[in-house]
This record gives structure tokens, sequence and C-alpha cells, in this order.
């Protein structure tokens, strides 16, 4: 089956600097790679996704960048604020037509004013 | 638009009863929904995909006679903790896929929390 592993688990950046959270997958025949935000309690909110046929999308100052051939995918945050403060999970679909989503095991991001 | 409802949001009972968890798309209809549990800290691990009109497919590992899937409606999909124990103490969260075609995108509902006495 698929393997999502996310790195780092912790990451502490000062409020205006970036972050970068790396995760790989395990099946090539995944082609859907959400990312998701999650406050604590709360539920998990996608905030961008990409599809296997681009290699970077990007909405304001969230950018996600995907290489087919490592089976890596990225997401970066940039200008951090202290409200991105959460924990980011990656997803990856198992093959075309697939309904499930595996997750990595999250990273929690701090953004210290 | 894409809004998923869950309730309750947060469940205590004693051990030996059973917890039903509703999840409602509001706005769209959702031919399949999924439920994941997620562990203090924890990632979340998907335990069944639902489809209206049809059997739960469980995930390996997920006792189908425990957790109880039923999708009756395009709008509604329930989980039933059977006989819960302690150790089914959890967050539950059930989301819903807003199409019919490949990579569309999950919507999260809120989560139950179920602690279990």
């Amino acid at each position: 089956g698929e393997n999502v592993e996310q790195h780092p688990s912790t990451l502490s950046v000062q409020e205006g600097d970036s972050a970068v959270i790396k995760c790989t997958y395990s099946d090539s025949a995944s082609n859907y790679f959400p990312w998701y935000k999650q406050e604590l309690g709360k539920r998990p909110q996608l905030i961008i996704d990409i599809r296997s046929n681009v290699g970077e999308k990007k909405d304001q100052r969230i950018a996600v960048t995907l290489n087919k051939t490592a089976k890596h995918f990225s997401l970066h945050i940039t200008e951090t604020q202290p409200e991105d403060s959460a924990v980011y999970f990656c997803a990856a679909t198992v093959g075309w037509g697939a309904n499930n989503l595996f997750f990595g095991t999250g990273t929690r991001l701090t953004v210290i004013p | 638009g894409a809004v998923v409802s869950q309730h309750p949001s947060r469940v205590i009972c004693k051990s030996g009863t059973s917890v039903k968890i509703e999840c409602r798309s509001l706005d769209f209809q959702a031919t399949t929904m999924f439920w994941y549990r997620q562990f203090p800290k924890q990632s979340l691990m998907l335990m069944a995909t639902s489809n209206e009109g049809s059997k739960a497919t469980y995930e390996q590992g997920v006792e189908k006679d425990k957790f109880l899937i039923n999708h009756a409606s395009l709008t509604l999909s329930t989980l039933t903790v059977t006989s819960a124990h302690p150790e089914d103490s959890s967050f539950y969260i059930c989301s819903a896929r807003t199409g019919t075609g490949v990579n569309q995108p999950q919507h999260f509902g809120d989560g139950t929390r179920l602690s279990i006495l």
C-alpha cells in the first residue's frame, strides 16, 4: 500500500520567514496530493492541492511543488504569520480512480511573533 | 460551499455503550464519505470508505462489526461504535468528497471526541 512520510515533525520559524514541509510517497500511481491545515481540536482544512500533471501550484503565500520522478512534494509558506501556526498534513491518493487518502504524520508549525 | 457537519462534537459514556456519530454534507451530495480516526498528536488513519447505497469498505485491521457504517442517503453517513471500550476513545472525523470523479477534494467535519469511561 501507499506510504507517505512527512518531515519535519516540528518546525519553528520567525514571523516573516518561510517554512517548508516535505513529503515523500511510495506508490508511483498516486496522482493527487492535497495539503491540510489542522488547528488544535478542529477539522483539517484543505489549503492547497496539486495533481500529477503539474509541477507547481501557488496560491498567495502558499505554494506546492511536485517531483514525480523522485516521488516527493513540498509545501512552501512565505511571509509566515502567527495564524499560520497549526499542524499541517500532506496526503496522497493511491492510483487513478482511488478514493482513499493516505496522510503523512503531520508537521507542527509554530510561527514566533 | 462544501460544508460537512458532524454530530455530536463530544461524547462521554460508560464502557459497553454504543455510540452513533452522524456526518452530513449540508450543501452538496456526497456519494462517498470517509471515516478517520485520530489519536492525540498523530495523523489521521482511514477506517473505512462509505458509499451511498452499498456496504462500506473497511481498511485492514478495522473491525466492521465493531464500527458499523451506514450511508443511507446522499447527504448522511453514520458511524456506530458498538459496545465501546476505553481503547475506543479517540477523535473520529468524517469527510465527504464533493464529486464523483477522480481527484476530487475531501472536506472534513469538525470531528467527534469520544471518551469511554
